[in-house]
């Protein structure tokens, strides 16, 4: 399977501020996706992200939160924009084998926003 | 609405047993299906892919599907103190692609 790496790995961040998260994988991949997990929860789907397109959306997550790029096939990147402390969790990205359905994941990247 | 249903646990079973880890869907449509095992402070990491009705076996690990029921188990047999994980079971509907995650059931094996 891909490598993937996040960076940065963990971050404390202050109100208000915003933070961008980084995905790289090894090889060329289709789809990537962007995951949140809160504390003591399980993962949701915050956005698709497919090179050349827009990314797309789950309910309750709005670009202008979540801003993604995918400029190739082999990065991504997702910003938290205006923080606050709900927004402390794990961010974690994911990428789809060449051969579709299973996907594998990031390290993640844990934000605690004070 | 999809939705994914897990039994929350906690589960503990004695080391040499079988765990058996249960998980429904209420999307019809749902054609893909995965266990994650997620160690405290990692991210998860597939162990098993199931697509079409019946058993499929990997080592110690036996996922079972029976899309009439919705209804998806993993089986771990031989449990060992290393099995010891949040377990996830996670589906994807047709073209959807997407994975939609159930809450995970926390195994405990005692040794």
């Amino acid at each position: 399977s891909a490598v993937i790496s996040q960076k940065p790995s963990r971050d404390i961040c202050q109100r208000g501020t915003s933070l961008t998260i980084q995905c790289q994988v090894d090889s060329q991949v289709t789809m990537m996706f962007w995951y949140r997990q809160q504390p003591g929860q399980s993962l949701t789907l915050i956005a698709t992200a497919n090179q050349g397109s827009e990314a797309t959306y789950e309910s309750g997550f709005v670009i202008d939160k979540f801003p993604i790029s995918r400029p190739n096939l082999t990065f991504s990147t997702l910003t938290v924009s205006n923080m606050s402390p709900e927004d402390s969790s794990i961010y974690l990205c994911s990428v789809e084998a060449p051969q579709g359905g299973e996907q594998f994941f990031g390290p993640g990247t844990r934000l605690t926003v004070l | 609405q999809k939705e994914v249903e897990q039994n929350s646990g906690p589960l503990s079973v004695p080391e040499g047993a079988i765990a058996s880890l249960n998980c429904t869907y209420s999307d019809r449509g749902s054609q893909s299906f995965f266990w994650y095992r997620q160690y405290s402070g990692k991210s998860p990491e597939l162990i098993m892919s199931i697509y079409s009705n019946g058993d499929k076996e990997d080592g110690r690990f036996t996922a079972q599907l029976n899309k009439a029921s919705q209804y998806v188990s993993l089986l771990i047999r031989d449990s060992q103190p290393s099995d010891s994980a949040t377990y996830l079971c996670a589906v994807s509907s047709g073209s959807a692609r997407q994975l939609t995650f159930g809450s995970g059931t926390q195994l405990t094996v005692l040794p």
